[in-house]
């Protein structure tokens, strides 16, 4: 089955500043899923990336798919007290067709 | 867009009750629905895939008599938590597939058994 993994686990980050959230899979992906959450709360979908070397960006957020499409990254630029929550990876596998998630990583931003 | 509404959002019963919860596509029909389960501080974990018409599967370790599952139509699905118990108390959280690759999410049930 499927596994990723996700680090940090937790992240501390002065506002302003940038960071990377990395998720590495076990195995080749095939379709790769940025979410937010916020505790309690459901997901906010990010980003997908499918294509080995496939880069997104939305607003302060980037995120990149390897070409070997086992490593993805996520990457936040002049960090926001919005940014704030739990960024979980998730790509397809496993069970049918339902997402297979990461363990998340909590960001919080410092101000 | 593609909006799935989960209801209810929080829900507190006595040990020994059954809970159900609901959730629709709102603007698109979803031949596939998934539900999560979330513990405190931990990842969602795949507990079901829900087909329209036809029978839910399971994820291995679920058990399919405690958490019913029905998608009678293209819009809900139901999950239905049979007797429940302390221990099923938990965060849940179903997902609607709209084609082929999107994956939309609910806002979550915070299930309490007491």
């Amino acid at each position: 089955s499927q596994e990723l993994e996700q680090s940090p686990q937790s992240l501390i980050v002065q506002e302003g500043k940038n960071l990377t959230i990395n998720c590495t899979s076990s195995k080749t992906l095939y379709g790769l899923y940025w979410y937010k959450q916020k505790y309690g709360e459901g997901l906010i979908f990010l980003m997908m990336l499918q294509k080995g070397g496939e880069e997104k960006s939305h607003e302060k957020i980037t995120a990149k798919l390897d070409e070997k499409k086992q490593q993805s990254s996520l990457h936040i630029t002049a960090s926001q007290p919005s940014h704030a929550g739990i960024y979980l990876c998730g790509a397809v596998g496993g069970g049918a067709d339902g997402l297979t998630f990461g363990k998340g990583t909590h960001l919080i931003i410092q101000p | 867009g593609a909006v799935v509404s989960q209801h209810p959002s929080w829900v507190i019963c006595k040990s020994g009750t059954s809970v159900k919860i609901e959730c629709r596509s709102l603007d698109f029909q979803a031949t596939t629905m998934f539900w999560y389960r979330q513990f405190p501080k931990q990842s969602l974990m795949l507990m079901a895939t829900s087909n329209e018409g036809s029978k839910a599967t399971y994820e291995q370790g679920v058990e399919k008599d405690k958490f019913l599952i029905n998608h009678a139509s293209l819009t809900l699905s139901t999950l239905t938590v049979t007797s429940a118990h302390p221990e099923d108390s938990s965060f849940y959280i179903c997902s609607a597939r709209k084609g082929r690759n999107g994956y939309t999410f609910g806002s979550g049930t915070r299930l309490t058994v007491v």
